[in-house]
């Protein structure tokens, strides 16, 4: 059964950068023809599409943060991951991996705070 | 961006009756491949997004058959046939057909 978990800080100062990785189970990154995203939502509120990426590498992102946003693919260690820079307090959301459409990783709260 | 509008933005439903969400896209979701990605999540309080269609109408697995998603275009609808007390939370629709992919607001599902 193909699982997705999120990992990473809890707590990011302001300024500083969010990393977080995604560890997949029960598929292969590289072995299936999915893209893999990331999405986040603030306390409270909707979703946000942050981004997608290819087993190749091959990257789209959303442009109201693509200055900011680096995702990335480790198809040795079956993960992906999520760089966001110069983080503010708007940045506070949980964050969720997913293989778009389905399923979501369970998702992490990231508080950026000082 | 495209706009998803969903209304009703809450709805009160009593168990055993229907309910109807609409989905309205500021732009065409038919993509060039011919497909429209179109999707239908709940997310239950305190959980993570669950698919429940994709691609307008087809239910995803495991997903009960008193749900269903049609539309085409710009208008899209979830049905729920006979609603159950496990249905409650919020709904969202979302385009992947044209970037950045987007969500409707989302529309409050409780029972009565």
């Amino acid at each position: 059964q193909l699982q997705l978990q999120e990992s990473g800080p809890g707590l990011v100062k302001p300024s500083e950068t969010l990393s977080l990785t995604c560890t997949v189970s029960g598929d292969s990154i590289s072995g299936s023809n999915y893209f893999w995203g990331w999405f986040r939502q603030p306390p409270g509120k909707g979703l946000e599409w942050i981004g997608n990426i290819y087993y190749s590498g091959s990257t789209y992102y959303n442009p109201s943060l693509k200055s900011r946003v680096t995702i990335s693919v480790d198809t040795s260690k079956n993960q992906f991951s999520l760089k966001l820079t110069s983080v503010t307090a708007a940045d506070t959301a949980v964050y969720y991996c997913a293989r778009v459409a389905a399923p979501w990783g369970q998702g992490t709260l990231v508080t950026v705070s000082s | 961006d495209v706009v998803l509008t969903q209304t009703p933005l809450s709805l009160s439903v009593t168990p055993g009756q229907p309910a109807s969400i609409s989905c309205k896209s500021s732009q065409a979701l038919l993509h060039s491949d011919g497909k429209t990605y179109l999707y239908w999540y709940l997310q239950r309080p305190g959980q993570s997004p669950h698919l429940l269609i994709y691609e307008v109408s087809s239910r995803f697995s495991g997903v009960p058959d008193r749900f269903s998603g049609s539309g085409s275009g710009t208008d899209f609808t979830l049905k729920i046939s006979r609603v159950e007390a496990e249905d409650v939370g919020v709904y969202y629709c979302m385009q992947g057909t044209h970037l950045p992919h987007t969500f409707g607001q989302g529309t409050k599902l409780e029972i009565k």
